[in-house]
């Protein structure tokens, strides 16, 4: 069970290059999160989808966008890079919005030069 | 990993010792909370988690404390590991529809 995956591990990109992280999760569960995790910042919500074919935006969603492609698949693009964007990017679900833990991925490390 | 642990308050413990983490939670409508652990390189794992109507839940080794009152969350762990040496953050949760929100974490150092 493999759980939530996230790809890639690890990105490098230049100022101003775009670029889509992916996850997927396979616990059928219907709640998708993104979160960036900075130095001594936590995590901190940038967009979640309560349900397949719904989103809404988080704490800091400026420069990002996403998009729930199926009940599985949960996408976060960044149209063009910041370096304000380097951080560590964490994909999570939970079965359902109250009550119950999230479960997270492995993360990706992302560096905007 | 490590670059997500800096500036964070940090304990340290000596091994076989019990560990109190604190959490001061934001919002009084809060009805479940959750304790995660995060090892270096890795995303946060779901250590235990309790809802309003209790103020005590325990679990292998960790026992988690809601007062409600003050808006204070604790974990405590028991006869402490240097496998437990990670960052251990709060999480809560209010109505329906609504997201995990996030504290910024303690590192928890385990002295062998």
């Amino acid at each position: 069970n493999a759980g939530v995956t996230q790809t890639p591990k690890f990105q490098v990109l230049k100022t101003g290059q775009s670029m889509t992280l992916q996850c997927a999760q396979d616990m059928n569960h219907n709640s998708m999160y993104w979160y960036r995790q900075d130095p001594g910042m936590g995590l901190r919500l940038i967009y979640y989808s309560a349900s397949e074919g719904t989103t809404d935006k988080g704490e800091v969603p400026n420069g990002y966008n996403v998009s729930r492609l199926n009940k599985r698949e949960f996408s976060l693009r960044l149209e063009s890079a910041a370096p304000s964007q380097t951080s560590v990017y964490f994909c999570a679900s939970r079965r359902q919005e109250r009550n119950t833990e999230a479960f997270f991925g492995q993360g990706t490390r992302l560096t905007v030069v | 990993g490590e670059s997500v642990g800096l500036h964070l308050p940090t304990l340290s413990v000596q091994e076989g010792d019990n560990s109190i983490i604190n959490c001061a939670y934001s919002n009084s409508a809060s009805d479940y909370f959750i304790w995660y652990k995060q090892e270096s390189g890795k995303g946060p794992q779901f250590i235990i988690d309790i809802r309003s109507n209790m103020d005590k839940r325990q679990g292998q080794r960790v026992t988690v404390l809601l007062n409600k009152t003050v808006k204070h969350l604790s974990l405590q762990i028991a006869a402490t590991q240097p496998g437990d040496s990670a960052v251990y953050f709060c999480a809560e949760n209010w109505g329906r529809n609504t997201p995990l929100v996030f504290g910024k974490g303690t590192r928890l150092s385990v002295i062998a």
